[in-house]
């Protein structure tokens, strides 16, 4: 089985704090993904990598920064906190295979971010 | 314009019956797949079924199938004999063959449906 994990359930910070979320996968993926899910406006990519040291920017990358220095480890980094960074984090892996349509993405449990 | 609409934002149901949950969606791509990913109130999402635009048959997964009219443009989810562990959201994407950038085929999500059942 897939595991994805995430460092964090719950995560708590101030204003301006700079913010690190941390996701693991076992299963040697080669993509990885970070989203942000909020009510209303569903899930939303942030960035995504697809081997170390890569990265791409996604739909709302403005605000955050990645890191991928290994295979398995991707991490997210909020470089200065802000209010309207509050939402669920969303972590994701999946092989490789670009050609096909049939790659699901498996997913960590999500971390709570409050920024106050 | 919303390229994934899934038009029940809430829907109830009662325990040990089928359940409909609808997925419409928008690409002028002639290839592309459909997924249902299921999220539970502990917040993981969890990859359910998969339909290919070419596939001949309507995928099944256990309890699980999908309803897919090609020329329509839907993607529903049956869920056959509900149990109480389906109570969760339940959210509908799509992948364009068309839609690559970045070494990425983008997933493009609905906004889902929360399902509750009813002992």
């Amino acid at each position: 089985d897939v595991k994805v994990t995430q460092s964090s359930r719950y995560l708590v910070k101030r204003t301006g704090e700079k913010v690190f979320l941390e996701c693991v996968q076992d299963m040697d993926h080669e993509n990885m993904f970070w989203y942000r899910q909020d009510p209303g406006l569903g899930l939303r990519l942030i960035y995504f990598s697809y081997d170390v040291k890569m990265k791409e920017k996604g739909d709302i990358p403005e605000g955050y920064s990645v890191s991928r220095e290994k295979k398995e480890r991707f991490s997210l980094i909020l470089e200065s906190a802000s209010t309207n960074q509050t939402s669920m984090y969303l972590c994701a892996s999946s092989r490789l295979a670009g050609g096909l349509l049939r790659n699901e993405q498996y997913f960590g449990p999500g971390t709570r971010l409050t920024v106050t | 314009a919303q390229k994934i609409t899934q038009t029940q934002p809430g829907m109830f149901v009662q325990e040990k019956e089928a359940v409909t949950l609808d997925c419409t969606y928008d690409t002028s791509d002639p290839s592309y797949g459909l997924f249902w990913y299921k999220q539970p109130s502990s917040g993981e999402m969890i990859f359910l079924i998969y339909q290919g635009s070419y596939d001949q048959q309507n995928a099944t997964e256990g309890r699980y199938s999908l309803n897919f009219q090609k020329a329509r443009k839907s993607a529903n989810l049956v869920i056959s004999a509900s149990q109480l562990g389906d109570s969760a959201m339940y959210f509908c994407a799509m992948r364009e063959r068309s839609n690559y950038a970045g070494n990425n085929r983008k997933l493009i999500w609905g906004l889902g449906t929360s399902l509750g059942v009813n002992p």
